[in-house]
């Protein structure tokens, strides 16, 4: 597509409940990110998929965290076991790869998760 | 490890005030730079970029000079507009795969 979709825009959701949030890079961008935005703070980097390598999880907060890209496209988020300090805009993005330091990222408009 | 330091804000100006919004790094090697601006309601989109020493990333109006001996990466422009108002983000590309953001700066213009 032309851009980069994230789905859902909003989502309310009861503690304890599991979530996943699906992001559509850009076609041809090999290289995928997913960020967390919380209120008064920067982007806190959580997973990266470049190609068919191996997932960079360094940044997953914990293991109720999990993400997966199918097909070297999209991509889904799955928190399980929500809890309140989850809550978040939890923001894609994508690039054409290794080159990011000339690149760039294009963001998708996030997903605003609320755990109520 | 990677790390950008932002301006606390929000900054309020009035229109056509002049903006500084100061952003400084700390990164091995040579890292290159960006700013990314969130306008209300919508994504990240980088607004402009410099990869190497002294270079100057400039858009829309704004401009960043990339300082290595002062390892500081800040945004400027002369004459804000209201259309300006949004959160800015400073961010670099060093050792780590995935770019560092600063914690962002919330800017208003007032008419």
């Amino acid at each position: 597509g032309a851009g980069v979709s994230q789905s859902p825009s909003n989502k309310v959701t009861e503690k304890g409940k599991d979530v996943e949030l699906r992001c559509d890079p850009i076609s041809g961008h090999t290289a995928l990110y997913w960020y967390r935005q919380s209120l008064g703070q920067g982007l806190e980097f959580l997973i990266y998929f470049q190609g068919n390598s191996a997932p960079d999880k360094s940044g997953l907060p914990s293991d109720r965290f999990s993400a997966e890209r199918t097909g070297g496209s999209v991509s889904t988020l799955t928190i399980q076991r929500t809890q309140q300090e989850d809550s978040a805009v939890y923001l894609c993005a994508s690039s054409l790869g290794r080159g990011t330091g000339n690149h760039g990222y294009t963001f998708g408009s996030g997903t605003r998760l609320t755990v109520v | 490890g990677d790390s950008v330091t932002q301006m606390e804000g929000p900054v309020t100006l009035s229109e056509e005030a002049f903006l500084t919004i100061n952003c400084t790094y700390t990164a091995t090697g040579y890292p290159s730079l960006f700013w990314y601006v969130q306008y209300p309601g919508e994504g990240l989109q980088l607004l402009l970029k410099a990869t190497k020493a002294d270079d100057k990333g400039s858009n829309k109006g704004f401009e960043a000079t990339y300082r290595k001996e002062t390892t500081s990466f800040h945004l400027e422009k002369g004459s804000v507009q209201v259309s300006d108002s949004a959160v800015y983000f400073c961010a670099l590309k060093g050792s780590a795969r995935q770019l560092t953001f600063g914690s962002g700066t919330q800017l208003t213009v007032l008419p």
